[in-house]
């Protein structure tokens, strides 16, 4: 089955500094991946979508210069959290499709803690 | 995207089957029902999804009303590793994509 890596899984930062968090997709090539994020015991909310060779929709309320999203190729996008702050403490999740009958599937995710 | 609306939370003994439901009266023809589950810190699982007919796979049933207004995943007979957020989701297949609704947290019990 289709398969997306995330990495790091766990990361933990000083506020000021930024992070990237990478998402792959392993076994098939993806036009469009999606970044979403999620608080403690609430439901993901999803944050951009990330489109291979152009520019990423970012959802209303999301800043893009905080939140950088770069497609470079069809297998892989990243999320940089520029300039992170403790509110920016949260767990980050990408995902992706192999095709319109398979739905989307999700990396493992990103626990990220700004100190 | 439809919106939908799930139970907070459901209870179901192992073993018996796990009935959850899905409210999406605003989907429109050409929007498909996902379900997904998340257990705890991991990103979400894919389940099943259907546009008009009854589903089923190794993980579980899906069943559409005719009106498509309502859906139910059964998960046939559940374990603990079952337990888990459950979401369902209205959206065109291909390309678009996903809203998450606050979903249903099924805890199966031993």
């Amino acid at each position: 089955g289709a398969v997306v890596s995330q990495h790091p899984s766990r990361v933990i930062c000083k506020s000021g500094t930024s992070v990237k968090i990478e998402c792959r997709s392993l076994d098939f090539q993806a036009t469009t991946m999606f970044w979403y994020r999620q608080f403690p015991k609430q439901s993901l909310m999803l944050m951009a979508t990330s489109n291979e060779g152009s520019k990423a929709t970012y959802e209303q309320g999301v800043e893009k210069d905080k939140f950088l999203i770069n497609h470079a190729s069809l297998t892989l996008s990243t999320l940089t959290v520029t300039s992170a702050h403790p509110e920016d403490s949260s767990f980050y999740i990408c995902s992706a499709t192999s095709g319109p009958d398979y739905g989307y599937t999700f990396g493992s995710g990103t626990r990220l803690t700004v100190v | 995207d439809a919106k939908t609306t799930q139970p907070p939370s459901m209870d179901c003994a192992e073993g018996r089957a796990a009935n959850l439901p899905c409210n999406h009266s605003t989907i429109s023809g050409n929007e498909y029902v996902y379900w997904y589950r998340q257990i705890h810190s991991q990103g979400p699982q894919y389940i099943i999804h259907g546009l008009k007919n009854n589903e089923t796979n190794e993980m579980a049933s899906l069943i559409i009303t005719e009106d498509r207004k309502s859906s139910t995943l059964i998960l046939p007979h559940a374990t603990l590793r079952d337990t888990a957020v459950y979401y369902c989701i209205g959206s065109t297949s291909g390309t678009y994509k996903y809203i998450f609704g606050t979903g249903t947290r099924l805890k199966v019990l031993a």
